[in-house]
């Protein structure tokens, strides 16, 4: 059974900077596009930024541009989400996903606060 | 960017009932990539539809999805107690991807 398992939320400051890893298991890892989608509480999904299979190409929704970066270790099989410079509307669920074959983990709370 | 409008916001029904969702893109979706998810209170989202029209692995045939271009449609044939839920579309044909706000399918 495919499981993916995200870590590395938590609490932060405004201005802080915060490490997300998924660590995927029974996947293909090495041949899927992934993603990185969050939720804040209540509201609706927002797309982050994604990753195609050997990490060679990245793009970013406009609101995290310059401050998150993707990347992925696919000898690992892991993907990370390096968010710098956090603000107060980056606090949410922050799941990571395959972009096709509907692969979800459980996500990782954000908090970004004084 | 493409924008996507999912309507209506909410949508009262009830149980056998046939339910039909929209997504329409601000623009042209590369290769009719677009996926439907759902997401239960509580819940991390279920792929339902990819590429349009394929029902996800293990999705019940009630759920259809079609469409191209720029206009996509969920329909769910006849309504179960367990798909009141929340409803995403989500374009990946451009490499920007982007979801729709999301239908709300209650119990009327």
């Amino acid at each position: 059974e495919v499981q993916m398992v995200e870590s590395g939320g938590g609490l932060v400051q405004p201005g802080g900077s915060l490490r997300l890893s998924c660590a995927a298991s029974a996947l293909a890892f090495s041949t899927h596009y992934m993603q990185w989608v969050r939720q804040a509480p209540g509201k609706g999904l927002v797309w982050v930024s994604r990753i195609n299979p050997d990490g060679s190409s990245t793009t970013y929704a406009d609101s995290v541009k310059g401050r998150f970066t993707i990347s992925r270790d696919n000898a690992k099989n892991t993907l990370y989400l390096q968010m710098n410079s956090l603000r107060a509307e980056d606090s949410a669920v922050y799941y990571c996903a395959t972009v096709t074959s509907g692969h979800w983990g459980q996500g990782t709370l954000v908090t970004v606060s004084s | 960017e493409i924008v996507m409008t999912q309507s209506p916001g909410t949508l009262s029904l009830s149980p056998g009932e046939r339910a039909t969702l929209s997504c329409r893109a601000s623009q042209s979706v590369n290769g009719n990539y677009l996926a439907w998810y759902q997401q239960r209170p509580g819940q991390t989202p279920r792929l339902l539809i990819s590429a349009a029209s394929s029902r996800a692995t293990g999705i019940p045939d009630r759920f259809s999805g079609s469409g191209s271009g720029t206009d996509f449609t969920l329909t769910i044939s006849r309504l179960e107690p367990e798909d009141f839920a929340v409803y995403y579309c989500q374009q990946y044909g451009i490499s920007l991807y982007t979801f729709g706000q999301g239908t709300k399918l209650e119990i009327k």
